[in-house]
């Protein structure tokens, strides 16, 4: 009930491209959805946040997409940079515990 | 500024020693975590603390222990118990996870040898 399932695990995209990652929850007590990026020896930081009540909010270049019937978000990064090469994780809250992260997918983003 | 601090950076082991890692915050945060990363696996939740004096374990909090005597700190003490030590551990601490999220520190990197 609350993991948070992530993939693609690796995702190679050339510059000025789309990179889409997908995540599937089970758990319908999630209320609070966001994504975190992290560079290599760094902590993650956050990136975008959604809520259920909406279906998109879009960030600059970066996309959260949510389908509250099927329980699945995806994050698009639009034009993408080798500047976001890095490794990206889903991650899923209730309000009464602590987030529930996905297993990560690490972008690299080719010149 | 404010923000999350982790020391130190690179802890070595030995078999059988217990060992403690820092986390400090400035940030007047009243909640604070601490997760393991291993390739390929995610962050996951070791302990976590939303008030001072008070803490709960989370998915794998076996071999590990922490204390929340200050709002400002959360050590956490990877024990003998713990069977596979080498990881990545990250601390966090947050105002409202709904507005603001985590905050999380750089890390220390925990080798057995």
């Amino acid at each position: 009930q609350q993991q948070v399932k992530q993939s693609p695990q690796s995702l190679i995209v050339q510059k000025g491209g789309i990179s889409i990652i997908n995540c599937a929850y089970e758990n319908t007590a999630f209320d609070y959805f966001p994504w975190y990026q992290q560079f290599p020896g760094k902590g993650p930081a956050l990136l975008i946040a959604i809520r259920p009540d909406v279906s998109e909010k879009k960030e600059g270049r970066f996309t959260i997409s949510f389908n509250k019937s099927a329980k699945q978000f995806s994050l698009h990064i639009m034009d993408s940079q080798p500047g976001d090469s890095a490794t990206y994780f889903c991650a899923a809250d209730t309000g009464r515990r602590a987030l529930t992260f996905g297993s990560g997918t690490r972008l690299q983003v080719q010149p | 500024d404010g923000g999350i601090t982790q020391s130190p950076k690179y802890l070595f082991r030995k078999e059988g020693q217990n060992v403690t890692l820092s986390c400090e915050q400035n940030l007047n945060h009243d909640a604070m975590y601490w997760y393991r990363q291993d390739p390929g696996q995610g962050l996951r939740l070791i302990y976590y603390s939303q008030i001072v004096n008070d803490f709960q374990k989370g998915d794998i909090a076996e071999g590990y222990s922490v204390s929340r005597e200050k709002k400002e700190s959360f050590p956490l003490t990877v024990t003998s118990a713990q069977k596979n030590p080498t990881a990545f551990y990250l601390c966090a601490s947050s105002r409202d996870r709904a507005n603001y999220g985590y905050t999380f520190g750089s890390g220390t990197r925990l080798t057995v040898v």
